[in-house]
């Protein structure tokens, strides 16, 4: 079975404060993890793929083989950040979401 | 705007009612899915489709059936056996056969039972 837990439901930082999303999974394989975005209004959108190794928006994430998490980063939180992160990942054939945390940045 | 369309935006139900939710893709993909979004719940998956003329249950099919008789589209229909049926329903695709593919959603149909 695979399974992805995000244990904040809702995560409230100050402008110019560093962010870190916690997601922890459980899988038997290789894993392929994701994080998701969803704006006010928006649309689910993928946000980045640990294999790419990216930084989208000035978010980062690491895939933790060890400790089993692939937590988002970023150093310095902007209002624009403000959203629903949802962290996924995709086993055989399907991909499982945590339930996701709501960031809200203060100004 | 394009790539994935759910129709309708909204939708409304009588007790007892099947309804159908539109899923149409234009991105050529082979894998389409459903999704549920609940508060406090995530996305839950109900079914899926690898290929044409082939689909899967997820962890929550119960209530539902689907078909893919297109590549293109891949419609949820909501039975009157789903007990709970108020939700935002969600429609994904991607594109197997390369490594670290991401889901394009759909902008979603929120479904009432009135």
């Amino acid at each position: 079975a695979q399974r992805v837990t995000q244990p904040e439901k809702l995560l409230s930082v100050f402008k110019g404060a560093p962010v870190e999303l916690k997601c922890n999974y459980s899988y038997s394989g290789s894993p392929e993890l994701f994080w998701y975005v969803q704006y006010s209004r928006q649309r689910l959108q993928l946000l980045l793929r640990h294999i790419s190794r990216e930084s989208i928006k000035g978010f980062t994430a690491d895939l933790n083989k060890g400790e089993t998490s692939f937590h988002l980063k970023k150093p310095f939180a902007q209002e624009e950040d403000s959203a629903m992160y949802y962290c996924a990942l995709r086993g055989y054939q399907k991909v499982t979401f945590g339930t996701g945390t709501k960031l809200q940045v203060i100004p | 705007d394009g790539g994935i369309t759910q129709s309708p935006k909204y939708l409304f139900r009588k007790e007892g009612q099947n309804v159908t939710l539109s899923c149409e893709q234009n991105l050529n993909h082979d894998a389409m899915y459903w999704y549920r979004q609940d508060p406090g719940q995530g996305l839950r998956l109900i079914y899926y489709s690898q290929i044409v003329n082939d689909f899967q249950k997820g962890d929550i099919a119960e209530g539902y059936s689907v078909s893919r008789e297109k590549k293109e589209s891949f419609p949820l229909t909501v039975t009157s056996a789903q007990k709970n049926p108020t939700a935002f329903y969600l429609c994904a695709s991607s594109s197997p056969g390369t490594t670290n593919y991401g889901y394009t959603f759909g902008s979603g149909t929120r479904l009432t039972v009135v």
